[in-house]
């Protein structure tokens, strides 16, 4: 099953626009939240990361958002350029048990910026 | 460059047979964790190992084996490969088991099973 689900499946944004991507997840014991931006033949790379214990966390133009009652989380890409073209995986994991350190990917989100 | 080495990076062989796909982590890295990622499914975890042993398995197939040695390598081999197979497989690597810092994807195998 799913443990984390993402939407949109794809997003198209004109450059300036604000980019938002949503994930949800089921788990209350997941407690470390990272997204992760991958450029075509590439790996996944670690764009931002928060913990249950903020409601938000801003790095540059990157925002996530996050509501533990409602168990969502959000990124939010302000100014989006061209060069944020990728695809967007919001991941979720928890540091106890045999599962240390496995991380539970969304489905993805392609982001097109156009110019 | 992550500074996670995978080789090789495309490879295309026959179904029912077998390959060896290989990951260098990060200098310093003791963890390595082996992703599949495909169309229908995402990317799923496979296996983790930590120091040379084996930490945690995830969704991955009895076909589907793989080990890390003294010098933190790994390897992920396949076998009696079918055309469900083919897929982007990725290794990561961080610096202890279950550190949230520092995971860091290699650029991926891309297998295709024809």
């Amino acid at each position: 099953q799913q443990q984390v689900k993402q939407s949109p499946q794809s997003l198209i944004v004109q450059k300036g626009g604000i980019s938002i991507i949503n994930c949800a997840y089921e788990n209350t014991a997941f407690d470390y939240f990272p997204w992760y931006q991958q450029f075509p033949g590439k790996g996944p790379a670690l764009l931002i990361a928060i913990r249950p214990d903020v409601s938000e966390k801003k790095e540059g133009r990157f925002t996530i958002s996050f509501n533990k009652s409602a168990k969502q989380f959000s990124l939010h890409i302000m100014d989006s350029q061209p060069g944020d073209s990728a695809t967007y995986f919001c991941a979720a994991t928890y540091d106890r048990g045999s599962t240390l350190g496995r991380l539970y990917f969304g489905r993805g989100t392609q982001l097109t910026v156009w110019p | 460059d992550s500074g996670v080495t995978q080789t090789p990076k495309h490879l295309i062989t026959a179904t029912g047979q077998r390959v060896t796909l290989r990951c260098s982590p990060r200098s310093g890295d003791l963890s390595v964790y082996w992703y599949q990622q495909s169309l229908d499914q995402g990317l799923q975890f496979l296996i983790q190992y930590y120091n040379g042993e084996e930490r945690a398995k995830g969704n991955i197939l009895e076909r589907f084996s793989a080990q890390q040695f003294p010098d933190l390598h790994s390897e992920l081999n396949l076998s009696s490969l079918e055309l469900g197979d083919s897929a982007l497989y990725f290794c990561a690597s961080s610096l202890t088991w279950g550190s949230n810092y520092g995971y860091t994807f290699g650029s991926g195998t891309r297998l295709t099973v024809v």
